[in-house]
């Protein structure tokens, strides 16, 4: 079955940049997610890139993409505060649009 | 602009008692899933309904019922509380058909299964 994988716990300083790690099984997946989860509130989708591309740039986010490897990443550059939250891979498996979601990573930013 | 709504926010329960949790979208989305997040686990997909008056299991439906009562409403049930249901359970949604569309979240129901 679909796998997703990522590390639980990430801390950078204020200004620098973070890179989250994901990696997937699921070779026919179509679109691969980036979701935001802040304390006490619901997945917010950050960004998603289509399996046929390589990068994705969105402002601050930049999303990579090695289809060979089956390896995604999500670089926030300048990270802030606001940015402290828990971050989640998802992988499209098609039919109903369902998902498959890594454990999450927990971005810390220290000052 | 509601979104996906879920109720309760909270909820606290004894062994063996049941409970449904209420979830509606205004986006008239066709798919609408559950799931349940636990530390260290990720999201994992109890059940979902591609279209009004389907429903499928996920990976994790053992102890849970649904009912897709109408396009708008997606409800889970527990028909007999377990401690190991304690969790934090989210419903989403998301259109069907066009591309793989992105999932819309609500903010949760914290449950706790004493």
């Amino acid at each position: 079955g679909e796998d997703v994988e990522q590390s639980l716990f990430l801390s950078v300083r204020e200004g620098d940049s973070s890179v989250i790690n994901c990696t997937y099984t699921d070779s026919s997946s179509t679109y691969l997610y980036w979701y935001k989860q802040e304390p006490g509130a619901g997945l917010q989708l950050l960004t998603y890139i289509f399996s046929n591309m390589d990068m994705k740039q969105d402002q601050r986010l930049t999303v990579l993409l090695n289809k060979k490897d089956k390896h995604l990443s999500l670089r926030i550059a300048d990270t802030q505060t606001g940015d402290s939250a828990i971050y989640f891979c998802a992988e499209g498996t098609g039919g109903g649009n369902k998902l498959t979601f890594g454990t999450g990573t927990q971005l810390k930013v220290e000052l | 602009n509601a979104g996906v709504t879920q109720t309760p926010k909270f909820q606290v329960l004894k062994t063996g008692q049941s409970m449904t949790l209420q979830c509606a979208q205004d986006m008239n989305h066709n798919s609408m899933y559950w799931y349940r997040q636990d530390p260290g686990m990720g999201l994992r997909l109890i059940y979902y309904s591609a279209s009004e008056g389907t429903t499928d299991k996920g990976e994790v439906p053992n102890g849970y019922n649904v009912s897709r009562l109408n396009k708008r409403e997606f409800s889970l049930r527990l028909e007999s509380a377990a401690p190991s249901q304690t969790s934090v359970y989210f419903c989403a949604s998301s259109v069907t058909g066009v591309d793989n569309q992105p999932q819309h979240f609500g903010d949760g129901t914290r449950l706790s299964i004493l």
